[in-house]
């Protein structure tokens, strides 16, 4: 069973690009979760998708921020115009149950 | 909202010895407590999980106990092993949005020392 994957791995920008990055959750899960974690710090949540729905974008830091689901399977989170404060690294998980959730390999973003 | 404290921030075993590492919660709501292994570049692995209505979960060399009415869980590795060295998260489920939302610790970095 393929895993969750996101895209890219790494990505280097300069302050005020955009950025847009992409998650692959594990197949028919309907569950989908964006989390970041900056500066060694602890894994901080930012939404939760059900399909393509919304359910909780609490975590989400500004409107600079702005993830979609469009048809329920793969997700973007964009960045735009990204900002120093925005480094770190951007973590994409999936469940089928709402418990047990299954981790990307993150993108390590760094805006310079 | 939840709130997770996890302790100690590192920790240092020799191969063999037992490593044991504590959270706390602060929202009695919260049902669900996974761990999480992240090795260096990897992503996080989900190694254990433990639910409320279950006071102690084991799984080889390693077990969780959940003490519900003191809001706090622990992870035991016992008989450690260096490919046991990384990051380990706690985390806990917030029980009153039903999401699935996961308010996770600081992390403990896990280094053991052949």
């Amino acid at each position: 069973e393929a895993g969750v994957t996101q895209f890219p791995s790494h990505s280097v920008i300069e302050k005020g690009q955009t950025v847009t990055l992409r998650c692959d959750p594990i197949s028919g899960h309907d569950n989908l979760y964006w989390y970041r974690r900056v500066m060694g710090k602890e894994i901080k949540f930012l939404l939760h998708f059900v399909k393509e729905s919304k359910q909780d974008e609490s975590g989400m830091p500004n409107n600079r921020f702005l993830a979609e689901r469009t048809g329920g399977t793969y997700s973007t989170l964009k960045v735009q115009p990204a900002e120093l404060e925005d480094s770190g690294v951007y973590f994409c998980a999936s469940s089928q149950d709402r418990n047990r959730a299954f981790f990307g390999q993150g993108t390590r973003l760094t805006v310079v | 909202g939840e709130n997770v404290e996890q302790h100690p921030s590192t920790l240092s075993v020799q191969e063999g010895d037992s490593a044991v590492i504590k959270c706390t919660y602060s929202d009695s709501a919260s049902n669900y407590f996974p761990w999480y292994k992240q090795e260096l570049g990897k992503r996080p692995q989900l190694i254990i999980d433990i639910r409320s209505n279950v006071g102690e979960k084991k799984d080889q060399r390693i077990a969780v106990t959940l003490n519900k009415t003191a809001k706090h869980f622990s992870l035991h590795i016992t008989e450690t092993q260096p490919e046991d060295s990384a990051v380990y998260f706690c985390a806990a489920c917030d029980g009153s949005s039903n999401t699935g939302k996961l308010i996770f610790g600081q992390g403990t970095t896990l280094q053991v020392k052949p």
